[in-house]
């Protein structure tokens, strides 16, 4: 059984601080990992992807990625309230195209 | 570019009904997913096509959800007879390909079953 593991929070971080999002799966052989953030009562949007192990950045984002460890993470850099929702982390295998689902980190960013 | 649209947006029904959703994905896109997503719990696939082929419906409770997609574009999802535990909202996406492509998600149906 493939897994994604999340802490369900609530991870509440003040205005202006580093939010640190975790996320460990189960399937080594896993090529593909997303990040999605999903505002209460909306849909799933995409924040960023990463293949490779290290980092990649995009504006106030930080993904870490490591495959030894199994371990995918998200910083977010100077948290606005308006980063306050659940963050779920996803995983794609090598063998389908199916993505396996961890079930979300809520942070909460206070001003 | 529009997005991915899906109707009704919510639905009540009582328990033994029946219900059906409808999804159209983004234009081009040849890959459209169906998740079921429960209060707390992160998506769940219930079923991937690629164009108008099953890809994917491991998880697809066969004997009372069904689903197709006619002519590769637009999807209908089906529950006959709805059980109390079918409350959840119910996800569409699509994605390009469905190798590594990011997913688009719509709007979402939330399902109450009385």
């Amino acid at each position: 059984q493939k897994e994604v593991e999340q802490n369900s929070g609530p991870l509440s971080v003040p205005e202006g601080a580093i939010a640190s999002l975790n996320c460990t799966y189960s399937d080594r052989g896993s090529q593909s990992f997303f990040w999605y953030r999903q505002y209460s009562g909306k849909s799933p949007e995409l924040i960023m992807f990463i293949y490779s192990n290290g980092d990649k950045e995009d504006g106030r984002f930080t993904a870490q990625l490591n495959k030894a460890s199994q371990y995918v993470s998200l910083l977010i850099r100077d948290s606005q309230p308006s980063d306050s929702a659940t963050y779920l982390c996803a995983v794609k295998g090598d063998s389908n195209y199916q993505l396996i689902w961890g079930a979300g980190t809520k942070l909460i960013i206070k001003p | 570019e529009a997005g991915v649209a899906q109707s009704p947006r919510y639905k009540i029904i009582e328990k033994r009904q029946s219900v059906a959703f409808w999804c159209n994905p983004i234009s081009g896109h040849a890959t459209l997913y169906w998740y079921q997503q429960i209060l707390g719990q992160g998506p769940k696939l219930l079923i991937q096509f690629q164009n108008n082929g099953v890809v994917d419906d491991s998880q697809l409770p066969k004997d009372r959800f069904s689903a197709e997609r006619l002519k590769g574009v637009d999807s209908t999802l089906k529950i006959q007879p709805a059980k109390l535990e079918d409350s959840a909202v119910y996800l569409c996406a699509s994605s390009l390909t469905g190798s590594t492509d990011t997913q688009y998600f719509g709007p979402g149906t939330r399902l109450t079953v009385l």
